[in-house]
Order: structure tokens, then sequence, then C-alpha cells
């Protein structure tokens, strides 16, 4: 079973739109961590963002913003007034103990912003 | 410097020849991992390792081995390399259990 779900396979937008990536998870553990990276155009994996299960406070770092909501198992990405240098593919992962502790990843959204 | 090091970077290689791809990190931690990435398919697990004297297969192991020759080394090798184990190869790095992974650079393999 998918472990990580990412609906959106590629996402594009006009420069300055908003826009909200989706990630679903599914796990049995009451401790686990979830994750965004990002990996622009040149391959690298970027870190974005971790959160364990017991925080729910969403977080903002500047045009950033998650939204963590265990109720319904998502955990989305919100990128306020893109730009171009947003471009990149996203991923989603989780860590839990039905994993062994690895990193299970979705199979990404790619975000283009048009200029 | 990289924290993490992926060498080589870039790869063609023929059917049936054994390859090897290095990992090596300055970072310190314990926990080392090969993902292999292809299009449509995300990210997915080849091995892992939480120290030296501790390996674990992953999701699609068949057709590779490791070798973690020191808490900063881990080698992944393909033995027979065979067209569809064109990827790209990314090993990583956390230091401990829910803490962020740090990925290298990526080793792009071609099989032909």
């Amino acid at each position: 079973a998918q472990k990580v779900t990412q609906a959106q396979t590629e996402i594009s937008v006009v420069e300055k739109e908003d826009v909200t990536l989706d990630c679903v998870y599914e796990t049995r553990d009451t401790t686990y961590y979830l994750f965004w990276y990002k990996q622009p155009p040149s391959g690298e994996l970027v870190f974005l963002i971790r959160r364990n299960s017991f925080d729910e406070q969403n977080e903002i770092s500047g045009r950033y913003s998650w939204n963590f909501q265990k109720s319904t198992s998502s955990f989305n990405f919100t990128i306020t007034a893109s730009q171009v240098v947003d471009s990149a593919v996203y991923f989603c992962a989780l860590s839990d103990r039905d994993t062994g502790n690895q990193f299970y990843f979705g199979t990404g959204t790619s975000l283009t912003v048009i200029p | 410097d990289a924290d993490v090091t992926q060498t080589p970077r870039n790869r063609i290689t023929k059917t049936g020849k054994r390859i090897m791809l290095e990992c090596s990190q300055t970072k310190g931690h314990d926990r080392m991992y090969w993902y292999r990435q292809d299009p449509g398919l995300g990210l997915r697990l080849i091995y892992y390792s939480f120290d030296v004297k501790d390996i674990n297969k992953g999701e699609i192991s068949d057709g590779y081995s490791v070798s973690r020759q020191a808490q900063a080394k881990f080698s992944l090798s393909l033995e027979s390399a065979i067209p569809n184990q064109t990827a790209l190869y990314f090993c990583a790095t956390a230091w401990d259990r829910g803490t962020e992974a740090f990925f290298g650079q990526g080793t792009r393999l071609t099989v032909v």
C-alpha cells in the first residue's frame, strides 16, 4: 500500500499565484515524522521542513506554509505569491516504525511557475 | 565541500558489467541510505544502514549489494548491470530516528 500519496503529478501556475501541494500519508504508528523536500532542475534534494506527529501546529516560513491535519492524514504545502525559482519537483516523505524508520517518499509533484 | 559526496556523478556502463557507486559523508551520521529515482516513481529505497554492522534491504534491493566500510562510507554495487537499472541514484544520511535526511548530489547511471 502506498504510504505517501501525492496525487498531483504536475501543476502549472502563473507567477504570483498561490499554489498548494497535497500530501496524504498512511501509518498505524502514533509516532511518526513528515518531511518536504524540493528538487530543483539542477537535481539536488533540498530539505524544507520536518514535522513530528505530536505537533499539529501549522508553520510558516516566508512564502512557504505547511498545514498538518492528523484527522485527514494530510500534510499540505502552500507557496504564496509563487516565483519562477519555485519551479521544481516537491516530495513529501514519511518516517515511522512500520518502515523501520526509513524514509518513504511520495512520487512527487512537479511545479512549473510561468513568468 | 559537500557534506555527502557521491562518486561518480555520471556513469555510462554496459550491460553485464559490475559497477560501484560510492558515498562518503562528513556529517558524522550513523544512518546511511541508497535510493534510486525514476521518473514518475519518486525515490525508492534500495538499502539502508543504521551503523557499520547493520545493513538492511529496502524496497528494491534485488540486483544490488552494499558495503558499509566505515561510518563515513557506504558503497552500492550493481553486480551485473542491466538497462532497467538506468536511473538517478542518491545517497543520504541522517543523524537519528525522525531527523531529516541529507542527500548527496546524485549519480546518474546509464546502462547500455
